[in-house]
């Protein structure tokens, strides 16, 4: 997890409150992605980061947005927390290995559970 | 809906037996890769294949892949009870650097 930090590491918030999750590096990278994982699903993409103010939805981006002012931090905001968005959220980043799909290999921060009751 | 389908969803061996997992993707790919998942930890990558390699190698760990059947297999041989993770794959739809996982296999090895 060198390099990647995400913050809370858990969090427990009441359905209807806004929760902002922090993912923050210090590797310099150009790529940076938010994922949640839950039982039975892997690991899905919610947004991606590809530059500062450069950013594009995934799988899931319903109910979720993010916000990269600066290069080392990749904000992941709930507006109003359901409980269907209760999971663990993953931060990733990645330097770019090329313009070709799938060729970014990701490090991944050690997770942020997150509770919505 | 997701790009790759591991199957299968669950495996487990005795340590020193090799382990194989599949891979099912559902759009043409420049790339695929593997990353591994200890519990309660972030992902790991463990190998990248591009779509014109057959075959790789890295350690105990052999991939394949078939752009033809748009699957891709990892072998773990001589597995160890530390070989114990999910395992995943993960491809890259389009021109975009989106990178997508599967569902995953969760491997138990033991000892």
């Amino acid at each position: 997890d060198a390099g990647i930090t995400q913050s809370p590491r858990h969090k427990v918030t009441e359905t209807g409150t806004p929760v902002t999750l922090r993912c923050h590096q210090t590797e310099n990278h150009r790529y940076m992605y938010w994922y949640r994982q839950d039982p039975g699903h892997g690991l899905r993409l919610i947004h991606y980061s590809y530059g500062v103010k450069d950013t594009d939805k995934g799988e899931v981006s319903d109910g979720y947005s993010v916000s990269r002012s600066k290069t080392e931090d990749f904000l992941l905001t709930l507006e109003s927390a359901t409980s269907s968005q209760t999971s663990v959220y993953f931060c990733a980043i990645s330097e770019g290995q090329g313009p070709f799909s799938g060729a970014n290999v990701l490090t991944f921060g050690a997770g942020s559970r997150l509770t919505v009751l | 809906s997701q790009q790759g389908e591991e199957d299968p969803q669950a495996l487990s061996i005795q340590e020193g037996e090799n382990a194989t997992m599949n891979c099912s993707y559902k759009t043409s790919i420049n790339n695929l890769q593997w990353y591994r998942q200890n519990s309660g930890r972030g992902l790991v990558h463990l190998i990248l294949i591009r779509s014109n390699e057959r075959e790789k190698h890295s350690g105990r760990l052999r991939v394949t892949l078939d752009t033809s059947k748009k699957s891709s297999s990892l072998l773990i041989t001589a597995s160890r009870a530390a070989d114990t993770a999910s395992y995943f794959c993960a491809t890259g739809p389009g021109s975009t650097n989106k990178l997508i996982f599967g569902t995953g296999t969760l491997l138990a090895v033991q000892p």
